[in-house]
């Protein structure tokens, strides 16, 4: 079975503090991508990555750096944490170009104060 | 306009009586189209998986339709369990790229005993 597993499932942090979440996945996956998820709005990919050390902006890019370091590991950066960045963070990967299935981790419920 | 719309935005039915989720779709042309459950606090899992060119596929209790001419898929549960109160998010691949995956906002389905 493929796992895919997140740091935390829940963090509490304050404004302006810099935040890691991390990814991993078990499966040697290429591709491998970060999401947030807010009601009504569905899943907004944030970041996604092709390869090691390679990254594409998703459509809300603003305010989260990424790092890919090594092909099982993609790491979300929230610089300064912000108010607005309170979500649930989701990871996700999938092999190769064949995208058939994304597998997800389980989650991080980021709450910022 | 969200190019993958679902419907209702939420759902309550008795256990054991049957529902169908809608989710209407624009992208084109498309690689494959996805149904995930997603419990609460959860990440999404994977219900049924089907390309472009197959209209039905079924995984137990769960049966998914597409239509390409009207752009429609259906997500039809039978018997539903206490177990099936979750969110059910249909997904659309493009064919052009993984990292333009697209999602719908989910339907909130609730199972009362």
């Amino acid at each position: 079975d493929v796992k895919v597993t997140q740091s935390s499932r829940y963090l509490v942090k304050r404004t302006g503090e810099k935040v890691f979440l991390e990814c991993v996945q078990d499966m040697d996956h290429e591709n491998m991508f970060w999401y947030r998820q807010d009601p009504g709005l569905g899943l907004r990919l944030i970041y996604f990555s092709y390869d090691v050390k390679m990254k594409e902006k998703g459509d809300i890019p603003e305010g989260y750096s990424v790092s890919r370091e090594k092909k099982e590991r993609f790491s979300l950066i929230l610089e300064s944490a912000s108010t607005n960045q309170t979500s649930m963070y989701l990871c996700a990967s999938i092999p190769g170009t064949e995208a058939y299935e994304q597998y997800f981790g389980p989650g991080t419920r980021l709450t910022v104060t | 306009k969200n190019q993958v719309e679902q419907s209702p935005q939420s759902l309550i039915i008795l256990e054991g009586k049957n529902c169908t989720l809608q989710c209407n779709y624009t992208v084109s042309p498309f690689s494959n189209l996805r149904w995930y459950k997603q419990d609460t606090g959860r990440g999404p899992v994977s219900l049924t998986i089907m390309t472009f060119s197959e209209n039905t596929k079924s995984n137990g209790r769960y049966t998914a339709t597409l239509d390409a001419d009207t752009k429609q898929s259906s997500l039809h549960i039978t018997a539903s369990q206490l177990s099936d109160s979750a969110s059910y998010i249909c997904v659309v691949l493009p064919l052009s790229s993984a990292s333009k995956i697209i999602f719908g906002s989910g339907t909130r389905l609730s199972i009362r005993p």
